[in-house]
């Protein structure tokens, strides 16, 4: 079964908003990321963070992770019509050689 | 500097049938994996191959074949397809395992009727 399911599935939001995406896990990890997919295009990645970690910054963007809920946010701030993609979480599931990917959010943003 | 390349981008296929999916990274990485994404269920991981001339078994490796004869090549083959493979296949690598980040490719497109 996938390791992390996000939520809410499909998010709708007007430009210059913020987007928040959750994402739940099932094991222990040593790290968790996010990325990103444009419709049609492969993943790119977006934001690491590890386990001691407890916030991440990269631009517009912030993540968050609790370890003992075994959860993990994205904020994207100041939303833009470009932001409108579908985004995932991933976990290491405690291993270091594969990533698992959760179910995904997809993000509209109306100009 | 190309990253990830995977061919052909678009195939049909009929029941019964094999076809084989290349994948090439230049970017010297020891780990590939190829992973099937369907809508409302995120991206499977299929197989992965933590180095040359090795491969392992990921989520859904049932129907799926692989290879790593060559560092910078992983290749998917189905040897019999079925039309529940009909699906998006994505190929990626990395320099390290989970630890470190998965550079992607722009995906094939498999029907099977």
């Amino acid at each position: 079964s996938q390791q992390g399911e996000e939520d809410p599935q499909a998010l709708s939001i007007q430009e210059g908003e913020n987007a928040t995406m959750n994402c739940s896990y099932k094991t222990s990890i040593n790290n968790l990321q996010w990325y990103r997919q444009n419709s049609g295009r492969g993943l790119v990645h977006l934001i690491l963070i590890r386990s001691n970690e407890r916030e991440k910054h990269s631009g517009r963007l912030r993540v968050t992770l609790d370890t003992s809920k075994k959860s993990s946010s994205l904020l994207i701030t100041a939303s833009r019509a470009a932001d409108t993609a579908s985004y995932f979480c991933a976990t290491d599931g405690g291993a270091t050689n594969k990533l698992i990917f959760g179910t995904g959010t997809l993000l509209a943003v109306q100009p | 500097n190309a990253g990830v390349t995977q061919t052909p981008k678009f195939r049909v296929l009929k029941t019964g049938q094999s076809m084989t999916l290349l994948c090439a990274q230049d970017m010297n990485h020891e780990y590939m994996y190829w992973y099937r994404q369907d809508p409302g269920m995120g991206l499977r991981l299929i197989h992965y191959s933590v180095g040359e001339g090795t491969t392992a078994k990921g989520e859904v490796p049932d129907g799926y074949n692989v290879s790593r004869l060559k560092k910078q090549n992983f290749l998917l083959g189905l040897e019999s397809a079925a039309p529940s493979q009909t699906s998006v296949y994505f190929c990626a690598s990395s320099g390290q395992g989970g630890a470190n980040v998965l550079t992607f490719g722009a995906g094939s497109r498999l029907t099977v009727l």
